[in-house]
Order: C-alpha cells, then structure tokens, then sequence
C-alpha cells in the first residue's frame, strides 16, 4: 500500500535561513513525488515533482527537492526563506504502475519569521 | 485561462438536506477526482473518473455519489448529508504532464 508522512506538523524559520521540509514515502515500484503548496483559502498549487533522472530537482518559486531511494525520501529545500513562503506543504506520491491514483501527506505548516 | 471551477465555494447546510457541489474544468482533461481535506489528515479521496461514463471509489466514498456525463464537469453529490462530511472539498485534474490541477475548494458545514 502507498503512504506518505510527513514527520512535522509545524516548520519555523528566519527569513533568509534555509529550509527543509520532510517526507518520507511508501510505494510499490518506481514513485512519482510531488510537492503542492497550499495558501490561505486557496486550492492546492503543484511546486515540483520527481519522475525519472536527476535525483535533485526544481520547481517554482525557488524550491527544490532531494530523491534518496535508499531512504525513501523526497525533502523540500529552499536555500533563503521568504516571509511569502509561509503556507501549507503536502507531499504526495503515485506508483508508476499504470494508475493515477495519489496519497498525499499530512501537510506540514511552515511559518517563516521576519 | 486554465481553471478548474468550484462552486459553490462556501456552504452552510442542515443534516438531511441534498445538495450538490459542481466542478467544471477546460483543459480537456480526462481524469478527474474528487477529495476532502480535513486537519491532520491531509487529502484523502473520494471518488474519481477515467473518463466520460467511467467513475470509481476513491478511500473515503461513504455518503458521497458522483457522475461524469460529460467531460467538463464532475459533480458532487451528498444525497443526505451528516456532520462528519463537514471539510473542506477539492476538484482535481490529471494534466498531461503528470500533476494535479485543483480547484479553489468548497467549504461545507453541516449542521
């Protein structure tokens, strides 16, 4: 079965620190990662995703993403916070098995202080 | 613009009472899903469509219907509505390239 965790429920740190969100993975197979972001009344927004090849990846707004399959992890980084990073952060996963269907994690709130 | 389209957005609501959330995309997109999102629990799914015609239950389908008649729009229906389906609802497109494409989101409270 698919599963996703998310160790952290709440993220603080300084603006122009480092930060990483965690997420660990269960799949069957080769996984397809996500990360999405949510914003205050808004709907999930889709930051970047690991399919195949180069195991760091980048998305929008300056984010990236480490693939370890040893560990089964796939973390969110950003080398310098924003105050405007401060969302909601879901990861999720797909097996590459033919179906579409995608488990998300918990979320985790990342807070960044000025 | 790519969209996909709740409505309605906010709804307060009584136990019994059906009621109906539309989604509405127009990217062409052939899958489409429903899910709801509640506190500690992430998203879960509810029920989702190939396409055209073809539905299926998602992890938490109880007290929830959907139909798929065309391929724009993927309706939510709670036939007779419960306190416990008081969440918050996304629509979702499957794009080309791999992703999920979310609506706005509709926040129902039953009381």
């Amino acid at each position: 079965a698919q599963s996703v965790a998310q160790p952290e429920d709440q993220v603080n740190v300084a603006e122009g620190n480092p930060l990483t969100v965690k997420c660990t993975y269960s799949v069957s197979g080769n996984p397809y990662l996500f990360w999405y972001v949510q914003y205050p009344n808004r709907g999930l927004q889709f930051l970047l995703k690991y399919i195949t090849g180069d195991n760091l990846v980048k998305g929008s707004y300056g984010f990236e993403a480490e693939f370890n399959k040893s560990q089964t992890s796939f973390h969110l980084k950003k080398p310098s916070a924003l105050v405007s990073d401060s969302a909601l952060y879901f990861c999720a996963v797909r097996a590459n098995t033919g179906g579409f269907k995608t488990i998300f994690g918990a979320g985790t709130r990342l807070f960044v202080k000025a | 613009e790519a969209q996909v389209t709740q409505n309605p957005r906010y709804l307060i609501t009584v136990t019994g009472k059906k009621l109906t959330v539309t989604c509405s995309q127009n990217m062409n997109h052939e899958y489409m899903s429903w899910y709801r999102q509640d506190p500690g629990l992430g998203l879960r799914q509810i029920y989702y469509s190939m396409n055209v015609e073809v539905t299926d239950k998602g992890d938490v389908p109880e007290g929830y219907k959907v139909s798929r008649k065309e391929k724009r729009n993927f309706p939510l229906i709670l036939e007779s509505p419960s306190p416990n389906q008081t969440s918050l609802y996304f629509c979702a497109t499957l794009s080309n390239t791999g992703e999920l494409f979310f609506g706005e989101g509709s926040r129902l409270t039953v009381l």
